[in-house]
């Protein structure tokens, strides 16, 4: 019964590069959300996401930031041209279709040297 | 702005005894909320939560308080362990609306 499950967990980049980061959802969960979290502070709502759908990425940055949840495969995070600023910790949750409580992932911490 | 706040950002207490960490929200159209723990470096749990048709609801250990009338919540953990030590965070939702607001969270810290 595995849980949420991103990769990477650490990631590194250089400013300017891309950064991807995948959410695999619990087994039956069909809706996903990204989130941010910069060191001491909450979470930050970025996108929620069903199947080859965005239903609401209001928290999502107009530019650089993309996401997407195909049919088949995990739900893909893509920052382009990344800045020091997009250095933080970035959790998916997911759940199932018709109720609120959201699952997280363990993170991906990105760091943009 | 966020609409969900905690009154105090640390809380310690000793190991044994009980522990309560409050939130207060301004969304009084917010009919869901869900208590996480929140450990050094991994992603927030859930603990316990709360639909606003309910002022009190129980789970192993922990027992979460709705007060509607002063938009306040409060997570109340009985007979702490060392386990118990990390950054608490209170969400809140509207139905429907799926994305959770989160507070800046407590740390808590279980003194031996």
């Amino acid at each position: 019964n595995a849980g949420v499950m991103q990769n990477p967990r650490h990631l590194v980049r250089r400013r300017g590069q891309e950064a991807r980061l995948r959410c695999s959802p619990m087994k039956g969960h069909s809706h996903v959300y990204w989130y941010r979290q910069l060191p001491e502070e909450g979470l930050k709502f970025m996108v929620y996401l069903q199947k080859e759908n965005i239903i609401d990425e209001s928290g999502m940055p107009k530019e650089r930031f993309s996401a997407e949840f195909p049919k088949e495969g995990p739900s893909i995070l893509r920052i382009q041209q990344v800045v020091r600023g997009d250095s933080a910790a970035y959790f998916c949750a997911s759940s199932l279709p018709g109720t609120d409580t959201q699952y997280f992932g363990p993170g991906t911490r990105l760091t943009v040297l | 702005g966020e609409s969900v706040g905690l009154h105090l950002p640390t809380l310690s207490v000793q190991e044994g005894d009980n522990s309560i960490i409050n939130c207060a929200y301004s969304n009084s159209a917010s009919d869901y909320f869900i208590w996480y723990k929140q450990e050094s470096g991994k992603g927030p749990q859930f603990i316990i939560d709360i639909r606003s048709n309910m002022d009190k609801r129980q789970g192993q250990r922990v027992t979460v308080l709705l007060n509607k009338t002063v938009k306040h919540l409060s997570l109340q953990i009985a007979a702490t362990q060392p386990g118990d030590s990390a950054v608490y965070f209170c969400a809140e939702t509207l139905r429907g609306a799926q994305k959770l607001v989160f507070g800046q969270g407590t740390r808590l810290t279980i003194n031996p």
